[in-house]
């Protein structure tokens, strides 16, 4: 098992590109999470998705979209990247919303200029 | 407001000595998770307090969990090396979603 697994890892973009960072998990996870992660600010959720089909903003979804593709796959896209928007970005699964322990991937660094 | 406190930020220890993190948050919860994070790395489940007055204990770690108090404790005993990570809680208040604490730097020294 990968567990949860993100791509890229690393990625620079410039002011106004687009970008999606990939998710997948391989434990049958019904729910899915991204969050950013900022120094001294503990992580914050921008989107989530409690089950397949169904997706709903977290705290901070502004300038982001999201797609659950299947039971497996929970992308995040920025469409027109701000340099607001470098963070680490992490995606995370659990078996149920919210009330489980939430496996985390690896994390994406991201930097725009 | 739903607010996570953690203290303190940083915690520098020598080996062998015992210590404890505080997290406190602001409203009604009786759910709460503890996790670790190494420097450049993922978040690694650490503990699950799903009740008030539960206790885990896994080493040289161990959580409780005062839902009256709107307190949980990360203890540490006899503290070594390889426990040098980022130490968060997060809570479940019930809106959907979990909020998180700062996080609690700690370096262990020889």
């Amino acid at each position: 098992n990968a567990g949860v697994t993100q791509t890229p890892k690393f990625q620079v973009l410039k002011t106004g590109q687009s970008m999606t960072l990939q998710c997948a998990q391989d434990m049958n996870h019904n729910s899915m999470y991204w969050y950013r992660q900022d120094p001294g600010m503990g992580l914050r959720l921008i989107y989530y998705s409690a089950s397949e089909g169904t997706t709903d903003k977290g705290e901070v979804p502004n300038g982001y979209n999201v797609s659950r593709l299947n039971k497996r796959e929970f992308s995040l896209r920025l469409e027109s990247a701000a340099p607001s928007q470098t963070s680490v970005y992490f995606c995370a699964s659990s078996p149920g919303v919210f009330q489980e322990t939430q496996y985390f991937g690896p994390g994406t660094r991201l930097l725009v200029l | 407001e739903l607010k996570v406190e953690q203290n303190p930020l940083f915690l520098s220890m020598q080996e062998g000595k015992n210590y404890t993190i505080y997290c406190n948050y602001s409203t009604t919860s009786d759910r709460l998770y503890w996790y670790r994070q190494d420097p450049g790395k993922s978040l690694e489940s650490l503990f699950v307090l799903l009740s008030n007055g539960a206790v885990k204990q896994e080493g040289r770690l161990m959580a409780s969990l005062d839902t009256k108090a709107r307190l949980s404790t990360l203890h540490i005993t006899a503290a070594v090396h390889d426990l040098s990570a980022t130490y968060f809680c997060a809570v479940d208040f019930g809106n959907e979603k979990l909020t998180f604490g700062t996080g609690t730097r700690l370096t262990i020294i020889p």
